[in-house]
């Protein structure tokens, strides 16, 4: 366990609003990640990043941005939030092991209204 | 592109029963991950499979890997009603990045 947490767990916010999601982690991972769950389907990616200075784009990376403000911390933010990024976000870091697993935070649950 | 593909989606059995939920994934890859995820929550590592021919077995689940076929399975042997939850593979894309693929997830549910 890589003791990953996520603020806020539940957050609901109107069309157009600015919203940031933290997360932060104890273990000293390098890789940080940020996934999207829509009901009923597997986890999207939406951005990566393997240290502060490194930021990478994943499958579903429009409307969102991020920032790596330290090693322990990786922030997404929807600057003009939409009702179709209601969804439940995860964040995770990832081992540079032989197993390179990925260990998951508790989620944010996000309603765009 | 990588895509990932689990069945069925979704598997209603009773316990006692044994079955196997299939992944199929469309590249070539090492690295397969099998999760456990419970309604509203988090999703937890169940297995980590490296190579072809790997088996992990924790309880009354198993898991396996064959990386010619391209084809992870899950097994449940004589199902309990605390299995019941969905279970995601992922497939590492193998670019150097750990850049992970999610199949559908499959939800079981597990009747007394």
């Amino acid at each position: 366990d890589a003791d990953v947490t996520q603020t806020p767990r539940n957050r609901i916010t109107k069309t157009g609003k600015r919203i940031m999601l933290e997360c932060s982690q104890t273990k000293g991972h390098d890789r940080m990640y940020w996934y999207r769950q829509d009901p009923g389907l597997g986890l999207q990616l939406i951005y990566y990043s393997f240290d502060v200075k490194d930021i990478n784009k994943g499958e579903i990376s429009d409307g969102y941005s991020v920032s790596r403000q330290a090693q322990a911390k990786f922030s997404l933010s929807l600057e003009s939030a939409i009702p179709n990024q209601t969804a439940l976000y995860f964040c995770a870091v990832g081992t540079s092991g032989s197993t390179n697993e990925q260990y998951f935070g508790p989620g944010t649950r996000l309603t765009v209204t | 592109e990588l895509k990932v593909e689990q069945n069925p989606l979704f598997l209603s059995m009773q316990e006692g029963k044994n079955y196997t939920i299939y992944c199929n994934y469309s590249t070539t890859s090492d690295r397969l991950y099998w999760y456990r995820q419970d309604p509203g929550k988090s999703l937890e590592s169940l297995f980590v499979l490296l190579s072809n021919g790997a088996v992990k077995q924790e309880g009354r689940l198993m898991a396996s890997l064959d990386t010619k076929a391209r084809l992870s399975t899950l097994h449940i042997t004589a199902a309990v009603h605390d299995l019941s939850a969905t279970y995601f593979c992922a497939v590492d894309k193998a670019e150097g990045a750990q850049k992970l693929v999610f199949g559908q997830g499959t939800r079981l549910t597990i009747n007394p």
